[in-house]
C-alpha cells in the first residue's frame, strides 16, 4: 500500500527565506510522486512531478523537489519565499495498478499550510 | 488547458436527501476521480473510474455511489446525505498511467 507523510501541518517562514516542506512516502511499486498547491477556495494545481527520470525536479513558481530513494523522501524547496506562496501544499504518490487495468488515483499527504511572514 | 468543471461551488442539503455532484472534463481523459477533503485529513479517494460505465472503490466509498455514462462526465451520488458527509468534494481527471491529476475547483457541501 502507498502512504505519504508530510512533516508539519503548518510551516512559517519569513519573506525571502528558504522554504522547505518535507514529504516521506512508502510505496510497494516504483514511486511516481507529485506536489500540488491549493490556494484558498480553489482546487489543486500541479507544482511538479517525479516519474523516474531526473531526481531533481523543477516545477512552477520557482519550486523544486529532490527524490531520494534511500531516504524515501521527496522534499519541496524554494530558495526565496514570496508572499504569494502562502497556500496549502500536498505531496502525493501514485497508487499501484489494480486488477482490471485501471490506475488508482493518487494517495495524498495531509497537507502543509505554508505561512509567509512579512 | 485542461478544464475540469464542477457544477456547484456551494451546496446545502438536508439529512436524508439524495445529492448529486456533477463533474465534467473537456480533455477526453480516461480516468476520473472523486476525493473529499477535510481539515487535518488531506484528500481521501472515494471512487474512481477508468472508462465509461467502469468504476472502482477508493478508500472511503461507504455512503457514496458514482455514475459514468459518458466519458466526459462523472457523477458522485450521496444516496442519503448525513451530517458526516459535510465536506469539500474535489473531482479530478487524468490520462492513464502516471499522469498528473487535473482538479476542479471543488464543491463545498453542507448537510444540515
Amino acid at each position: 500500500a502507498q502512504s505519504v507523510t508530510q512533516l508539519g501541518s503548518h510551516v512559517s517562514v519569513s519573506e525571502g527565506a528558504l522554504v522547505l516542506l518535507r514529504c516521506n512516502y512508502s510505496s510497494s511499486v516504483p514511486p511516481y510522486l507529485f506536489w500540488y498547491v491549493q490556494y484558498p477556495n480553489q482546487g489543486l494545481q500541479l507544482l511538479l512531478k517525479y516519474t523516474s527520470a531526473a531526481t531533481l525536479v523543477k516545477g512552477i513558481n520557482g519550486f523544486e523537489a529532490e527524490f531520494k530513494k534511500s531516504e524515501t523522501s521527496f522534499h519541496l524547496t524554494k530558495p526565496s519565499a514570496h508572499m504569494s506562496d502562502a497556500a496549502e501544499y500536498f505531496c502525493a504518490v501514485r497508487g499501484a495498478f489494480r486488477s482490471g487495468g485501471g490506475a488508482d488515483g493518487l494517495t495524498f499527504g495531509k497537507g502543509t499550510h505554508l505561512i509567509i511572514q512579512p | 488547458d485542461v478544464k475540469v468543471t464542477q457544477s456547484s461551488r456551494y451546496l446545502v442539503k438536508r439529512t436524508g436527501e439524495k445529492v448529486f455532484l456533477e463533474c465534467v472534463q473537456d480533455m477526453d481523459h480516461e480516468n476520473m476521480f472523486w476525493y473529499r477533503q477535510d481539515p487535518g485529513l488531506g484528500l481521501r479517494l472515494i471512487y474512481f473510474s477508468y472508462d465509461v460505465k467502469m468504476k472502482e472503490k477508493g478508500d472511503i466509498p461507504e455512503g457514496y455511489s458514482v455514475s459514468r455514462e459518458k466519458k466526459e462526465r462523472f457523477s458522485l451520488i450521496l444516496e442519503s446525505a448525513s451530517t458526516n458527509q459535510t465536506s469539500m468534494y474535489l473531482c479530478a481527471s487524468s490520462f492513464p498511467v502516471n499522469s498528473p491529476l487535473h482538479f476542479g475547483n471543488g464543491t463545498r457541501l453542507t448537510v444540515t
